[in-house]
């Protein structure tokens, strides 16, 4: 039973353009979500973060919006730009800290 | 540099041995973690371990063993009685009771049964 969904598995964008990734979740009882970006043959690195309580974390180029009426989240980045072509999960924590990973999205930024 | 170092980066095995992955982190870390991915799966749990001598299964602990003697080392057997052990492996670590977005992940190692 997948906790947090990513049902886009590959996304293309525009340079330039903004980028969608979305992501939703089962378990109301979650109340931490990230993103991590990852390159092929590396680990994940932490992207941006959003707690329950707030709808909206920005972070430069990088917005999350949550919505826990949906139990919706999307990564925004705007202007896209050609390194940030990577997979993106999405992800989510409960009270243990345990992280649920998404099964990933990639994204290709298009020139 | 403080971080995560997992070695080898690439590591073969025949079917039937058992084969030992290995996490090392100098950040002073309490909590490590091992990760599988394999291709549109993402990253699953396999085993965790909060302190030193103590760590409980994740959710696809079966055919794998870890321990934990020391602090800065989480070492991931994978045997053979681990049906499909072809996968990226990643190891991971962060402060106990650090929120979420503390998680340091390592390089990965993948792992290849021939």
């Amino acid at each position: 039973d997948q906790q947090v969904k990513q049902n886009s598995p590959s996304l293309s964008v525009q340079e330039g353009r903004i980028s969608i990734l979305n992501c939703d979740y089962t378990n109301s009882m979650f109340d931490y979500f990230l993103w991590y970006k990852k390159y092929p043959a590396e680990g994940p690195t932490f992207l941006i973060s959003i707690s329950s309580i707030k709808d909206k974390n920005e972070d430069g180029r990088f917005t999350v919006f949550l919505n826990k009426s949906a139990k919706h989240l999307s990564l925004h980045i705007v202007p896209s730009q050609p390194g940030d072509s990577a997979v993106y999960f999405c992800a989510a924590a409960n009270r243990d800290d345990k992280i649920i990973f998404g099964k990933g999205t990639r994204l290709h930024i298009l020139p | 540099d403080g971080g995560i170092t997992q070695s080898p980066k690439y590591l073969f095995r025949k079917e039937g041995q058992n084969v030992t992955l290995s996490c090392e982190q100098n950040l002073n870390h309490d909590a490590m973690y091992w990760y599988r991915q394999d291709p549109g799966q993402g990253l699953r749990l396999i085993y965790y371990s909060q302190i030193v001598n103590d760590f409980q299964k994740g959710d696809i602990a079966e055919g794998y063993s870890v321990s934990r003697e020391k602090k800065e080392s989480f070492p991931l057997t994978v045997t053979s009685a681990q049906k499909n052990p072809t996968a990226f492996y990643l190891c991971a670590s962060r402060f106990r009771g650090q929120g979420a977005d503390g998680y340091t992940f390592g390089s990965g190692t993948r792992l290849t049964v021939v």
